[in-house]
């Protein structure tokens, strides 16, 4: 099992719509929980960090963890072409000091249709 | 004002040389990382540095050496490159180990 999944996409929806990003992830200790967002070409950006179970919304974007599912998922409300990128979730697995490691899904291509 | 900056942004090299990418970052962060990304974009930590000290050590081949001469800056020299090395590679900062990371554009690595 791979420590960090996400299904790669691509995601379509159309303009307005909402748009429901999964992760799973595989060590039960995992404490801290980010959504970046990544457009072609470009760099990693953060949408989002969530560090309880429950939802924590930021303008569009609704970030939910349920930790007992192990599960991260990332709402976009009215979603819009500009929302079109890969979406990388990154979890950070806490065994102590230097020897924590933050692992990166794969991404998930959204596609938002005008 | 850019908050973390690498240069080059493209590097294309041939196959057994010697190559130096280099990053700064303005943020006053005290940790900084050298990511690679491959072309399924799977993007993974390989250094990490904390104040000029090296924190995190992923396998990473020992062709592949980071120099830290001060917290503001990471540079990565890959000796013998190899075309499995060819990928994009980021430097990041973070105010803490491993929380949020502030990525530099990029820097796209192709070996021939």
């Amino acid at each position: 099992q791979k420590e960090v999944e996400q299904n790669s996409g691509p995601l379509s929806v159309p303009e307005g719509a909402i748009a429901s990003l999964n992760c799973t992830y595989s060590d039960r200790g995992s404490q801290s929980f980010f959504w970046y967002r990544q457009y072609s070409g470009k760099s990693p950006e953060l949408i989002m960090s969530i560090y309880s179970n429950g939802d924590k919304e930021d303008g569009r974007f609704t970030a939910q963890l349920n930790k007992a599912s192990q599960y991260v998922s990332l709402l976009i409300r009215d979603s819009q072409p500009s929302d079109s990128a890969t979406y990388l979730c990154a979890v950070r697995m806490d065994y102590g000091g230097a020897t924590n490691k933050l692992i990166f899904g794969t991404g998930t291509l959204l596609a938002v249709q005008p | 004002d850019t908050a973390v900056s690498q240069t080059p942004k493209y590097l294309v090299t041939q196959m057994g040389n010697d190559k130096s990418i280099k990053c700064e970052q303005n943020l006053g962060h005290d940790t900084m990382y050298w990511y690679k990304q491959d072309s399924k974009k799977f993007l993974k930590i390989m250094f990490s540095y904390n104040n000029k000290e090296l924190i995190i050590n992923e396998t990473v081949p020992n062709r592949f050496s980071p120099k830290s001469p001060d917290k503001a800056h990471l540079n990565l020299h890959i000796n013998s490159l190899e075309l499995g090395d060819s990928a994009v590679y980021f430097c990041a900062s973070s105010q803490e180990l491993l929380d949020t990371q502030y990525f530099g554009p990029g820097t796209r690595l192709t070996v021939l």
